[in-house]
């Protein structure tokens, strides 16, 4: 079963680039890997998926090395609202594509 | 497109009584989750459904927790009777299909009070 590892928590500062690590030391050959985020009284919200090298889109990029043994979801010029907490997912094709949420990175965005 | 709605918002409760969950997925989603989630913890896996059959309830307490999507659409979780252990916000979530490619749509969840 594929497991995820990720600080505990980050803070920043506005119009900082923010970086978030996730070890998956375990990923399967067929894991994607994909990050949510959530805000206090919502669900988790898609914010990019990868498999290897680099993925970008309107909110971040995805950095993912050749041995995809981690990830590496960047947040460009953050700002308040991005105060929340990150989820790095790992798709599990080797038990019911099971879904696990590891505890996530609280992130704080200073003013 | 309409996302994932969830019933009710806020529920309380006493231990011991009971209480149901609805949640009515994204059109055409096969694949629906419930997830509870306890305050300052990640979301955990109780139930995952495939149309109308169940793919892995290996973390579902079936003693007290029962869930069933019997059109292969919407779907009720069901806990009776309920802990102090069991307040926590239940999420549901779909995805096209299985596998870790698929993207998750969650709902804005139930929270759930027991006394």
């Amino acid at each position: 079963l594929a497991k995820t590892t990720q600080p505990i928590s980050m803070d920043s500062y506005e119009g900082q680039e923010v970086n978030i690590t996730c070890s998956h030391n375990n990923i399967a050959t067929n894991d994607y890997i994909t990050w949510y985020q959530q805000f206090p009284s919502q669900g988790p919200r898609f914010i990019i998926q990868g498999y290897k090298t680099k993925v970008t889109n309107e909110v971040a990029s995805l950095f993912i090395p050749a041995d995809r043994k981690s990830s590496t979801l960047s947040l460009p010029r953050v700002s308040l609202s991005d105060t929340a907490v990150y989820y790095c997912l790992v798709g599990d094709v080797d038990s019911s594509y099971k879904l696990i949420f590891g505890s996530g990175t609280r992130l704080l965005v200073r003013p | 497109e309409a996302g994932v709605a969830q019933s009710p918002r806020y529920k309380i409760i006493e231990k011991r009584q009971s209480v149901a969950f609805w949640c009515n997925p994204i059109s055409g989603h096969a694949t629906l989750y419930w997830y509870q989630q306890i305050l300052g913890q990640g979301p955990k896996l109780l139930i995952q459904f495939q149309n109308n059959g169940v793919v892995d309830d290996s973390q579902l307490p079936k003693d007290r927790f029962s869930a069933e999507r019997l059109k292969g659409v919407d779907s009720t979780l069901k806990i009776q009777p309920a802990k102090l252990e069991d307040s926590a916000v239940y999420l549901c979530a779909s995805s096209f299909s299985l596998g870790g490619a698929n993207v998750l749509t969650f709902g804005a969840g139930s929270r759930l009070t027991v006394l």
